[in-house]
């Protein structure tokens, strides 16, 4: 069926360092990939999204590339600040409604 | 344009009580889902209405949960009775006609704790 693997947190980052977090999926056909933030106390936000292969997503500095030939879509920063500070989601949505969620990385930043 | 709303954020119960969470989604807003999130995990899909009809409750623990949204807007999330196991958040989300492609927008949750 459908997944999303993740990697595994926590994440420890100094302020400006260079951040990538995993992610890779099984899926059949094009299903659409996503990034979901969750900073503490809060709902999920989507982050950035892709919809085909070889798009990229990107927002708030944040980028990740749909990967078919990988099955990946890794989230990167190239400087990440204290408030980037949260906990991070995969997602996949098949051709339909559903919605899969990886584990979730979380990530601390440091000053 | 408001969120989706959900209340209460924070509820407290004994083992073998019952508990029930709302859910307003964004106007407009076809699809409706209802999640668990256990600490430390990702969120698990309980149910999914298109407008006021299910289209998926696989997951939905249908012996103790039980969920409507008999006017294809606002939604209520039951448990009865309550075990250790469904402490966690309860996360509604909504999208406009759950489509492929299209995000899903969060209410932020409702912290459920089972003593």
């Amino acid at each position: 069926g459908d997944s999303v693997t993740q990697m595994e947190g926590p994440v420890t980052l100094s302020e400006e360092a260079f951040l990538t977090i995993n992610c890779t999926y099984t899926a059949t056909g094009y299903p659409s990939l996503f990034w979901y933030v969750q900073y503490p106390g809060e709902g999920l936000q989507l982050l950035l999204k892709a919809t085909k292969a070889d798009d990229k997503g990107s927002n708030k500095g944040f980028e990740a590339t749909y990967r078919k030939e990988t099955t990946s879509f890794h989230l990167e920063k190239g400087s990440v600040q204290v408030s980037d500070s949260a906990v991070y989601f995969c997602a996949l949505s098949p051709t339909g409604n559903q919605f899969y969620f990886g584990t979730g990385t979380s990530l601390t930043v440091i000053p | 344009e408001a969120g989706v709303a959900q209340s209460p954020r924070y509820k407290i119960i004994e083992k073998r009580q019952s508990v029930a969470f709302w859910c307003n989604p964004i106007s407009g807003h076809a699809t409706l889902y209802w999640y668990q999130q256990i600490l430390g995990q990702g969120p698990k899909l309980l149910i999914q209405f298109q407008n006021n009809g299910v289209v998926d409750d696989s997951q939905l623990p249908k012996d103790r949960f039980s969920a409507e949204r008999l006017k294809g807007v606002d939604s209520t999330l039951k448990i009865q009775p309550a075990k250790l196991e469904d402490s966690a958040v309860y996360l509604c989300a909504s999208n406009p006609r759950g489509a492929g492609g299209n995000e899903q927008f969060f209410g932020p949750g409702t912290r459920l704790t089972v003593l």
